[in-house]
């Protein structure tokens, strides 16, 4: 089955500058990525999401890239902000006719100092 | 639009009780859906996929006679923790597949903290 890595496990940055999160996947069936943000205590909220016919997609900070080739895809967020400390999943699956099921990666928790 | 609610956030049982965490999709008619296990700075480990009207899919390792899963309308899919222990503590979370013509693939409730005494 589809297998899932994620780094880094933590990071901790100044606000104001990027992060970067970088995952890895097995499947080379699977053709949907997306970022999960989470609260503690709380259920995942998607962020951002890319298929695989595409290989960069922005939204206001929040941007995400897709390498088919290499089988890795990363999350960019620039001008932290505090607000942005959590926990942040990616996951992959295989989409078609339906969405089957997703494959998370490990997490990396991420601080947004003042 | 496409919100799932899950009941209840948080409950506390006692050892040997059961306990049903229910998830409703509101706008929205969820075929599918999957139960989530998440421990404490971890990930979610997918237990489940529940579709309508028929027998969940269990992952290996998750045993179906403890953690039943009930999917018995569109709408409704819930996940009872039978005799419960002190190990099955966790945050459950359950999710939806959203239909096929949908912006994204899946919308999640926002999860269960059950804490076995």
């Amino acid at each position: 089955g589809e297998n899932v890595e994620q780094h880094p496990s933590t990071l901790s940055v100044q606000e104001g500058d990027s992060a970067v999160i970088k995952c890895t996947y097995s499947d080379s069936a699977s053709n949907y990525f997306p970022w999960y943000k989470q609260e503690l205590g709380k259920g995942p909220q998607l962020i951002i999401d890319i298929r695989s016919n595409v290989g960069e997609k922005k939204d206001q900070r929040i941007a995400v890239t897709l390498n088919k080739t290499a089988k890795h895809f990363s999350l960019h967020i620039t001008e932290t902000q505090p607000e942005d400390s959590a926990v942040y999943f990616c996951a992959a699956s295989i989409g078609g006719t339906s969405y089957g099921k997703l494959t998370f990666g490990q997490g990396t928790i991420l601080t947004v100092h003042p | 639009g496409a919100v799932v609610s899950q009941h209840p956030s948080w409950v506390i049982c006692k050892s040997g009780t059961s306990v049903k965490i229910e998830c409703r999709s509101l706008d929205f008619q969820a075929t599918t859906m999957f139960w989530y296990r998440q421990f404490p700075k971890q990930s979610l480990m997918l237990m489940a996929t529940s579709n309508e009207g028929s027998k969940a899919t269990y992952e290996q390792g998750v045993e179906k006679d403890k953690f039943l899963i009930n999917h018995a309308s569109l709408t409704l899919s819930t996940l009872t923790v039978t005799s419960a222990h002190p190990e099955d503590s966790s945050f459950y979370i359950c999710s939806a597949q959203l239909p096929r013509d949908s912006r994204y693939g899946y919308t999640f409730g926002s999860g269960t903290r059950l804490t076995v005494v």
